[in-house]
């Protein structure tokens, strides 16, 4: 089954503590992004990766970081995660390319910073 | 600036009644995506609009995109409970990759 798979679905976290969201996909897609989503703001690009060993900043960047070393993993991390970081994270990807494609969404990571 | 407007943002209708949401914006784009996110999942894509005027439809779903590419609307027949969700517009401007995504229009339909 063609799909995103996104790990955790739920983290409550403390200030400063290192943590990772993974995001796999079994589609071979070059496109991958990491979004976050939040109440009267709407889904806020973080980071976005092209192609392997290939990323750029989103719209929100800031305290997150990325990496694309294989084609189908691109984890999210936050390097000392702050309350203001707390969302709904979802992790896309897609098929790559110039024309219009279709985005395939993982379920979403929920994370509570305290 | 918000550069896209989705309306109305909320809407709690019975099923069986027809409604219509609409994606609107000043600025004109290449192509416009509608997508719909249903609670605790991730947004799926329902449909691509490329050229102004195009209609298509998904069952009961029928989309438009404007004549000029700087709107689009949704049209929902007889909704059913299944339609419940939040109703996302997605559009590109140019040859940019990027995706502008609106707020959305929460749908919730009863039974």
């Amino acid at each position: 089954e063609a799909q995103v798979t996104q790990n955790p679905r739920y983290l409550i976290t403390v200030t400063g503590k290192k943590l990772t969201v993974t995001c796999s996909q079994n589609m071979n897609h070059e496109y991958m992004s990491w979004y976050r989503q939040d109440p009267g703001l709407g889904l806020r690009q973080i980071y976005y990766s092209m192609n392997v060993e290939v990323t750029d900043k989103g719209d929100v960047p800031e305290g997150y970081k990325v990496s694309r070393k294989e084609k189908r993993n691109f984890p999210l991390i936050l390097e000392s995660p702050s309350p203001n970081q707390t969302s709904l994270y979802f992790c896309a990807s897609s098929l790559g390319g110039s024309q219009p494609g279709e985005l395939f969404f993982g379920e979403g990571s929920r994370l509570t910073v305290l | 600036t918000q550069l896209l407007e989705q309306s109305p943002q909320f809407l709690s209708i019975q099923e069986g009644e027809n409604l219509t949401v609409y994606c609107n914006s000043s600025s004109v784009f290449s192509s416009l995506q509608w997508y719909r996110q249903e609670p605790g999942e991730g947004p799926v894509l329902l449909v691509t609009v490329v050229t102004g005027g195009e209609v298509k439809k998904l069952k009961r779903l029928t989309f438009q995109f404007g004549d000029a590419r700087k709107d689009s609307s949704l049209h929902i027949t007889a909704a059913q409970p299944g339609d419940t969700g939040l109703y996302l517009c997605a559009p590109k401007k140019g040859n940019n990759r990027k995706l502008i995504w609106g707020l959305g229009t929460s749908l919730a339909v009863n039974p």
